[in-house]
């Protein structure tokens, strides 16, 4: 079947930006998200992207849009130790729009 | 804050029984989902349903069975528990407005088969 693709793991310093990346593969897909999984938890949705937009900052978060290649990325700024986490991409497709996930990207932040 | 719950966290349990596991919403969604969560992170969709009385199989198959009586719960269940099914398994709840699929998880069922 087709994947959403990123890269599994990302180590930063506190402090820097932490940039994720994805590659997604549904151009009809309307909507593109990024959730966080914090150990023992469920995801929680940390902002999505609407297909027409480029780019969307909220705070700390700024997501890039490139709908020509398929490339949705997340920028953290000021990356914080709280910040360690799994963050998935998501995009929906199918008839229920079911959302259909990244492998997940395990970013550790060093103190 | 999200109003979807699972229960249990944490279940272990030997091979050859039956389990249930429970997913519930109160947020009145009408579409919800079962994801297997991978010991290496990837989430895959197992099932889901468009509301009462409907469920669809997801993009990986599943030993495991659903139902959807109610537009509240949805829960998963296993017939015959084996050591492959030890994973973890997510639920989640969307409403679908104007394109935009928000889904809301539960915590978690973290299930081994011993």
């Amino acid at each position: 079947g087709e994947d959403v693709e990123q890269s599994l793991f990302l180590s930063v310093r506190e402090g820097d930006s932490s940039v994720i990346n994805c590659t997604y593969t549904d151009s009809s897909s309307t909507y593109l998200y990024w959730y966080k999984q914090e150990p023992g938890a469920g995801l929680q949705l940390l902002t999505y992207i609407f297909s027409n937009m480029d780019m969307k900052q909220d705070q700390r978060l700024t997501v890039l849009l490139n709908k020509k290649d398929k490339h949705l990325s997340l920028r953290i700024a000021d990356t914080q130790t709280g910040d360690s986490a799994i963050y998935f991409c998501a995009e929906s497709r199918g008839s229920a729009r079911q959302l259909t996930f990244g492998s997940g990207t395990q970013l550790t932040v060093l103190p | 804050e999200a109003d979807i719950y699972q229960t249990p966290r944490y279940l272990v349990i030997g091979t050859g029984k039956k389990i249930t596991l429970e997913c519930s919403q109160t947020m009145g969604h009408d579409k919800m989902y079962w994801y297997q969560q991978d010991p290496g992170m990837e989430l895959h969709l197992i099932h889901y349903s468009y509301g009462v009385n409907s469920t669809e199989k997801g993009d990986l198959s599943s030993e495991s069975t659903v139902s959807r009586i109610r537009t509240e719960h949805f829960p998963l269940t296993l017939e015959s528990a084996r050591p492959s099914h030890t994973s973890q398994y997510l639920c989640a709840s969307s409403e679908y407005v104007g394109g935009n699929t928000e889904a809301f998880f539960g915590q978690g069922t973290r299930l081994t088969v011993v």
